[in-house]
């Protein structure tokens, strides 16, 4: 089976950067993926890491350490409309399905 | 392009009643998904379709049936609800194969079982 921790909040302040990790245990490893979910909204993805390293996607990074079970989401000069639930996703092999984290909820304060 | 639709999008129902949630997307994808999201447990997935044809068991499918009509539509369906069904259901879809393979969700339903 698979199990992902990542912390329940997070609080940061406007203009901060914060960062959100993930831990994960897996039989297999196909890739950690990251995924924005706003109050009343839908999930929507952010970021994929399938290699060792830091992809970046504008004031949004995210890092892979394969060998460390670790990853993290990287967000920066925070602005108020990046209050949201952010989920950390694992798949175990390419025909398997994404398992989520239970997600952290992350308030940006003035 | 729509994406993924879902409907209804809230749904009220007794202990008993049987409802099904239809999810169709317009975006060619092989894979599709259901999920439910419950305060503090994150996405849990319900059922999936692989591909046309195709359905499998996810981490919480008790209670409910899925049919793959086609390619564009995947339904769940609840045949007795429980209060314990009560969530928000989200349809996903995804085009197996691609390195990231992302996932497309619809908007979600509000169930709430009295």
């Amino acid at each position: 089976g698979q199990s992902l921790e990542q912390p329940s909040e997070v609080t940061a302040v406007e203009g901060a950067i914060v960062q959100i990790n993930c831990t994960y245990q897996t039989s297999g490893f196909y890739g950690l993926s990251w995924y924005q979910q706003h109050d009343g909204g839908a999930p929507t993805f952010l970021s994929y890491n399938a290699l060792d390293g830091l992809e970046e996607t504008g004031r949004f990074s995210s890092f892979l350490s394969r060998s460390d079970s670790y990853g993290y989401l990287l967000l920066q000069e925070l602005q108020m409309k990046d209050s949201a639930s952010y989920f950390c996703a694992v798949r175990n092999s390419g025909n398997t399905p994404l398992v989520f984290g239970k997600g952290t909820r992350l308030s940006v304060i003035a | 392009n729509a994406g993924v639709t879902q409907t209804p999008k809230f749904q009220v129902l007794k202990t008993g009643q049987s409802m099904t949630l239809q999810c169709a997307q317009d975006m060619n994808h092989n894979s599709m998904y259901w999920y439910r999201q419950d305060p503090g447990m994150g996405l849990r997935l319900i059922y999936y379709s692989a591909s046309e044809g195709t359905t499998d068991k996810g981490e919480v499918p008790n209670g409910y049936n899925v049919s793959r009509l086609n390619k564009r539509e995947f339904s769940l369906r609840l045949e007795s609800a429980a209060p314990s069904q009560t969530s928000v259901y989200f349809c996903a879809s995804s085009e197996p194969g691609a390195m990231d393979e992302k996932l497309f969700f619809g908007s979600g339903t509000q169930l709430s079982v009295l």
